[in-house]
């Protein structure tokens, strides 16, 4: 059964620093996700991707994320300069128009 | 504002039913989700039901969708100790991108 995959399943950075968390969807999905969960919070919504361009963002992605559909397969989310703050788990999800099928998650520390 | 809210833990015998809540406050939902997250794993969509119907069955599992009270629950039948896992209500809402909008999490221990 195809399923989202994630890497690195574990980043740890020093505070500052960029980092790319990197998503291959599943391959006839045409919507993309974005999500995190800060330890013990809720998760939440960062960006949607469509047709090769955001159709909705949330508050926190503000001008230090990014992403990008670099190559048709891959999904990928920057982060410019992290911060203390985005210590979290990343999820990935992609989809058709009504579900939605998460990747295990990236693990991301700042220091 | 939109808020989906769960209560933190349910306990429940190993082939009793058991049973999740969810409420909601947004009116315009057009699909709400159950998901599982088992320890280290991700997100595992387990069912999910259009706005305009009351109710959905999937083998062990039962969705009913009271829309007037915006309460959302997921009953699971014959509960196994590998039904124990954190359950997540979410919902989209129209014209929204596909956002999804999660509760807390409802911790779910099966006991022997």
């Amino acid at each position: 059964e195809p399923e989202v995959t994630q890497t690195p399943s574990h980043q740890v950075t020093q505070m500052g620093q960029e980092v790319i968390l990197r998503c291959v969807p599943i391959s006839n999905h045409l919507y993309f996700y974005w999500y995190r969960q800060i330890l013990g919070q809720k998760v939440e919504f960062l960006v949607s991707f469509y047709n090769n361009e955001i159709s909705e963002k949330s508050e926190i992605f503000d001008d230090q994320f990014s992403v990008e559909r670099p190559d048709g397969s891959n999904f990928t989310l920057k982060i410019r300069s992290t911060k203390l703050e985005d210590s979290a788990m990343y999820f990935c999800a992609s989809g058709g128009s009504n579900e939605q099928f998460f990747g295990p998650g990236t693990r991301l520390t700042v220091l | 504002g939109e808020d989906v809210e769960q209560s933190l833990f349910l306990s429940v015998r190993e082939g009793d039913s058991s049973v999740i809540n969810c409420t909601y406050t947004d009116s315009s939902s057009t699909y709400l989700y159950w998901y599982k997250q088992e320890p280290g794993a991700g997100l595992q969509l387990l069912t999910y039901i259009f706005s305009n119907m009351d109710m959905k069955q999937d083998q062990r599992l039962t969705v009913l969708l009271n829309k007037k009270d915006k309460h959302l629950s997921l009953r699971i039948a014959d509960t196994q100790t590998g039904d124990s896992a954190i359950y997540f209500c979410a919902e989209t809402l129209y014209n929204q991108g596909g956002k999804l909008i999660f509760g807390q999490g409802t911790e779910l221990s099966v006991k022997p």
